[in-house]
């Protein structure tokens, strides 16, 4: 599986967008990149998952440059409530070989301040 | 609510003690993953159920552990003779058979050993 690096934490006021960058340099022509949410005491939600170019739901946007060697999750308008933990994960759809166990860094401690 | 649930929220228990999580996933889900998070750390890795069989048990999966899903339903994790090193969240989620790679996680188990 492609190691991911994320910044560990990262500050924003309310009304900003935020993007966040994740480098994925050993990339597979397989993986799709998944970008996960987590609130304290509460699971990971799944929140947006790309394999190129743009990818856009009503919750976020994810930019994938040709290279695919990083991506950027951009969330705009940020609240107090967009305060979590989001993780970059990168793999093959199923994820884990042929598993699907999702493999998980420290991921990007995203504050949002008013 | 159809999400994925989990009991007990919160357990505390001396160590030496056996406790027994269970999971309850979205009815129509094939797979069930068991998953543990200690503070400041990403979910890792424990087991992995497609339908009733166990395919796939992480290193991090000791003897003292043992998971079952004996229906193919909800899913119990049995860890025995607990230590200090296994206080930390257990979360549990689950996925389509077919899954895009999006799994839906519970709450999970604050598990804390004294």
């Amino acid at each position: 599986l492609a190691k991911t690096t994320q910044p560990i934490s990262m500050d924003s006021y309310e009304g900003q967008e935020v993007n966040i960058t994740c480098s994925h340099n050993n990339i597979a022509t397989n993986d799709y990149i998944t970008w996960y949410q987590q609130f304290p005491s509460q699971g990971p939600r799944f929140i947006i998952q790309g394999y190129k170019t743009k990818v856009t739901n009503e919750v976020a946007s994810l930019f994938i440059p040709a290279d695919r060697k990083s991506s950027t999750l951009s969330l705009p308008r940020v609240s107090l409530s967009d305060t979590a933990v989001y993780y970059c994960l990168v793999g093959d759809r199923n994820y884990g070989g042929s598993q699907g166990n999702l493999i998980f860094g420290k991921g990007t401690k995203l504050s949002v301040k008013p | 609510d159809t999400g994925v649930s989990q009991n007990p929220r919160h357990k505390i228990t001396k160590r030496g003690q056996n406790v027994t999580f269970r999971c309850d996933p979205i009815s129509e889900h094939n797979r069930l993953y068991w998953y543990r998070q200690t503070l400041g750390q990403g979910p890792e890795f424990l087991t992995y159920f497609q339908n009733e069989a166990q395919l796939e048990k992480s290193r991090l999966l000791s003897d003292r552990f043992s998971a079952e899903r004996p229906k193919g339903s909800f899913s119990t994790l049995e860890i025995q003779r607990t230590e200090q090193g296994d206080s930390a969240m257990y979360l549990c989620a689950s996925s389509l058979l077919a899954g895009a790679g999006e799994q839906f996680f519970g709450p999970g188990t604050r598990l804390t050993v004294l």
